[in-house]
């Protein structure tokens, strides 16, 4: 089945600042791989999404790229708020469908 | 629009005692079904998940049961619960075909005592 590492752990930058999360996947077949939000004590939430016909995708402060030949996928914050504070989570989903999720990131942004 | 609605937010519970948790899928027909259950400060551990009505399929063995006994409605069970059950439960949907976002509940805090 899939398998998909998530890093850092944690993350912690400045007001302003770029943030960067990375992740890997085993399953050559999984083609969606999504970017989920996580608030404390809240309901996850897509942020941003990118299929394997595409190499990256931006809207307004984050991005998201992938390079399907090294299977890596990696979010991109620019410009950090304090209201980024929150748990990040990749997932890849592959020919069973059911999405692979990362052990997420927790990103503290310090005003 | 759709909407997923979970019941009960927050339940405390005694060891060995049952479980009932909830949740329904309003707009959409035919949704894949998820459950998930997500330890302080981890990350999300799929439990089981449903393409429809009465199949479902279990990712990690455990005294949790699901049953789905219409197309919107997903339940998540147990007979006699474990500290370790201790968690918030996330109940999710997606659209039956292809790969998808995946749209999640509000959640259920589960605290056993």
């Amino acid at each position: 089945g899939e398998n998909v590492e998530q890093h850092p752990s944690t993350l912690s930058v400045q007001e302003g600042d770029s943030a960067v999360i990375k992740c890997t996947y085993s399953d050559s077949a999984s083609n969606y791989f999504p970017w989920y939000k996580q608030e404390l004590g809240k309901r996850p939430q897509l942020i941003i999404d990118i299929r394997s016909n595409v190499g990256e995708k931006k809207d307004q402060r984050i991005a998201v790229t992938l390079n399907k030949t090294a299977k890596h996928f990696s979010l991109h914050i620019t410009e950090t708020q304090p209201e980024d504070s929150a748990v990040y989570f990749c997932a890849a989903t592959g020919g069973s469908y059911i999405p692979t999720f990362g052990r997420g990131t927790s990103l503290i942004v310090h005003p | 629009s759709q909407t997923i609605h979970q019941w009960p937010a927050t339940l405390v519970q005694p060891v060995g005692s049952p479980l009932s948790l909830e949740c329904t899928v309003e707009g959409t027909s035919n949704p894949n079904l998820y459950w998930y259950r997500q330890a302080a400060g981890r990350g999300l551990q799929l439990l089981f998940y449903s393409v429809g009505i009465g199949q479902i399929s279990s990712e990690v063995p455990q005294n949790l049961s699901a049953s789905r006994p219409q197309d919107r409605q997903f339940i998540l069970s147990s007979k006699k619960l474990l500290l370790s059950d201790s968690g918030f439960y996330l109940c999710a949907w997606s659209v039956p075909s292809g790969r998808n976002e995946q749209f999640f509940g509000p959640g259920t805090r589960l605290t056993v005592l």
